[in-house]
């Protein structure tokens, strides 16, 4: 297995448009997370799955923001109407378990000018 | 939530040198894991250690829950050390709790 993917890795967006980024975690993990980090700061926790159960999310995600992970495999993050301050960089990690080892992607960078 | 501490924010050193970066939580943890985070931004899992010691070639780490901090030291340090270290944890749920950083510049 070659771990957590990310795609884009990349992404410069106008203003009010959406976006969609997708995570292909460790394959046998059935937990699932998405983390944000802006700069200078460490990564703050989005929301979380566990197989195809979204379990909890931060009151960061407002409503704009909607994640899924149809089969408890990859899971799509979508923000709609982006803005300036979704600028940011957009992680996803996976774990086996609870209180498991959590491995990171490489990350999207989402740039809204 | 719980509450991350790390220090020293920054820290310069010249090759060769040994150095100690410290982490402080607020409450108990099930998780404690350190993580390099190279210039693209990828997070690279250097230890998972809720307590205990363990090394890794150069590196090594220790943590004392009961006192809830942990430590990370970088012996013979190399250019290629350089870098944001982030300590995270996890309490009684299942989200890591990030600090803040340390920035290292390991100078030739």
């Amino acid at each position: 297995d070659t771990g957590v993917s990310q795609d884009p890795r990349h992404k410069i967006t106008k203003r009010g448009q959406n976006v969609t980024f997708r995570c292909d975690p460790i394959s046998e993990h059935n937990r699932l997370y998405w983390y944000r980090q802006t700069l200078g700061q460490g990564p703050e926790f989005l929301t979380y799955f566990q197989n195809e159960a979204q379990l909890e999310k931060s009151r960061l995600l407002s409503d704009r923001f909607s994640a899924e992970r149809p089969k408890g495999s990859f899971s799509t993050l979508e923000i709609q109407r982006t803005e300036q301050g979704d600028s940011a960089m957009y992680l996803c990690a996976s774990s086996l378990g609870t209180g498991g080892e959590q491995y990171f992607g490489p990350g999207t960078r989402l740039t809204v000018t | 939530g719980i509450q991350v501490e790390q220090s020293p924010p920054d820290l310069i050193l010249q090759e060769g040198a040994n150095s100690t970066l410290r982490c402080n939580f607020s409450d108990s943890v099930n998780n404690l894991q350190w993580f390099h985070q190279n210039p693209w931004g990828q997070l690279i899992n250097l230890f998972y250690i809720p307590s205990g010691t363990k090394q890794n070639g150069r590196l090594s780490a220790t943590t004392v829950a009961t006192e809830r901090y942990s430590l990370l030291y970088i012996s013979s340090s190399q250019t290629t050390d350089s870098g944001v270290y982030f300590c995270a944890v996890v309490g009684n749920d299942y989200k890591l709790s990030f600090g803040a950083g340390t920035t290292v510049t390991v100078r030739a």
